[in-house]
């Protein structure tokens, strides 16, 4: 599975849009890309995930390039409750578990 | 009542005994994980299964073992648990659906070996 770099921190300020950025410069033609939370210590809760096109669901929308060499995480309008790190991951549609990095911490500020 | 539960919640052991972490899942999938995950870190693969009859070592299988008891039950053991097996540890299952492959998540368990 292709690797992926993502910034350590981000602060957002409530209620603005909170954009985590994501590159997987080397990311092959059958791998998705997905993104999970984990807020404090809990598990890792499922966010959404794309292939090409661009995706939504209730919490976030994820914008792919079109060169797919890197993706946007967009939470429209940022709450307290979002203050969390947030995993990038890309993965082949084969049998393969995801593999976590660091993430990026999100703090959203009041 | 939560779809992935984990037992104990919170531990604290010695150098040298044996620990078994228990996973127990209620959504009817067939695939369950081990993961631990040290302070300021991702989570990193320990074991997983795809079925009953299937184990797969993960990145860092050395110093742990498993047993899939059942469809709903994947239990991880510390043989002789080392002061740097303190970590948090999460189970986790998914559908035999690979494109999607959501994974859901118990609560973790803190393991603390002194």
């Amino acid at each position: 599975d292709a690797k992926t770099t993502q910034p350590p921190s981000m602060d957002c300020a409530e209620g603005r849009a909170a954009n985590l950025p994501c590159n997987h410069s080397t990311i092959s033609g059958n791998e998705y890309v997905y993104w999970y939370r984990q807020i404090h210590s809990q598990g890792p809760q499922y966010i959404i995930h794309g292939l090409k096109n661009n995706e939504t669901n209730e919490m976030a929308s994820l914008i792919i390039t079109e060169d797919r060499k890197s993706s946007t995480l967009i939470l429209p309008h940022a709450t307290l409750r979002d203050t969390a790190v947030y995993y990038c991951i890309v993965r082949g549609s084969g049998n393969t578990p995801l593999v976590f990095g660091k993430g990026t911490r999100l703090s959203v500020i009041a | 009542d939560a779809d992935v539960t984990q037992t104990p919640r919170n531990r604290i052991t010695k150098t040298g005994k044996r620990i078994m972490l228990e996973c127990s899942q209620t959504k009817g999938h067939d695939r369950m994980y081990w993961y631990r995950q040290d302070p300021g870190l991702g989570l990193r693969l320990i074991y997983y299964s795809f079925d009953v009859k299937d184990i797969n070592k993960g990145e860092i299988s050395d110093g742990y073992s498993v047993s899939r008891q059942a469809q709903a039950k994947f239990s991880l053991s510390l043989e002789s648990a080392i002061p740097n097996q303190t970590a948090l540890y999460f189970c986790a299952t998914s559908d035999n659906l690979p494109v999607k492959g959501e994974q859901f998540f118990g609560p973790g368990t803190r393991l603390t070996v002194l």
